[in-house]
């Protein structure tokens, strides 16, 4: 079955690292996506990874991808104020009409 | 990049009555398009997938008789809730999914509407 969780909420210094990780049930997941979700917007796709690759790093965002442990992460190097908002993971499945499902959402908080 | 429009962005309306929300695909053809629905901290709950010129495929718990939806056109999909109540208060998000080069597929995420019924 399909089941994605994250952490709720995650503060940072502004200037640090922030990691919000997220774990996943479903092994035939083929591609793993962030989203970003600021207050009362849509969602923002901030990078994506294939489910054979282990590491993608797109500027400041980093995804580390362990499949073994169903274990996804993102780093953001260099945490702004600007970063602060609700991030979601999400997989794509193989079959399912390819459908999306959401983990549920880490809030971060960047702090000055 | 691909672009997803909603309209209204916020809807206030009187239990009882019927609202309809727009989901526009701006630069590219979505043969088939997602609307999930977001309650206060929580994650997106995906309510039907609508395939351009079909009917929608509703998730289980999920009434296709409430939650009407309708994609006429290859960059429209609608999405109209039917007798509104104060439960169905909620942020609707719709999605569009655009074919990219070498066959494959993306998603994006249109800005949502806000619907308050009171």
């Amino acid at each position: 079955g399909e089941d994605v969780e994250q952490s709720l909420f995650l503060s940072v210094r502004e200037g640090d690292s922030s990691v919000i990780n997220c774990t996943y049930t479903d092994s035939s997941s083929t591609y793993l996506y962030w989203y970003k979700q600021e207050p009362g917007a849509g969602l923002q796709l901030l990078t994506y990874i294939f489910s054979n690759m282990d590491m993608k790093q797109d500027q400041r965002l980093t995804v580390l991808l362990n499949k073994k442990d169903k274990h996804l992460s993102l780093r953001i190097a260099d945490t702004q104020t600007g970063d602060s908002a609700i991030y979601f993971c999400a997989e794509r499945v193989t079959g399912g009409g390819n459908k999306l499902t959401f983990g549920t959402g880490t809030q971060l908080k960047v702090e000055l | 990049g691909a672009v997803v429009s909603q309209h209204p962005s916020r809807v206030i309306c009187k239990s009882g009555t019927s609202v309809k929300i727009e989901c526009r695909s701006l630069d590219f053809q979505a043969t088939t398009m997602f609307w999930y629905r977001q309650f206060p901290k929580q994650s997106l709950m995906l309510m039907a997938t609508s395939n351009e010129g079909s009917k929608a495929t509703y998730e289980q718990g999920v009434e296709k008789d409430k939650f009407l939806i309708n994609h006429a056109s290859l960059t429209l999909s609608t999405l109209t809730v039917t007798s509104a109540h104060p439960e169905d208060s909620s942020f609707y998000i719709c999605s569009a999914r655009a074919r990219l080069n070498l066959g494959t597929y993306e998603q994006y995420f249109g800005p949502g509407t806000r619907l308050t019924v009171t």
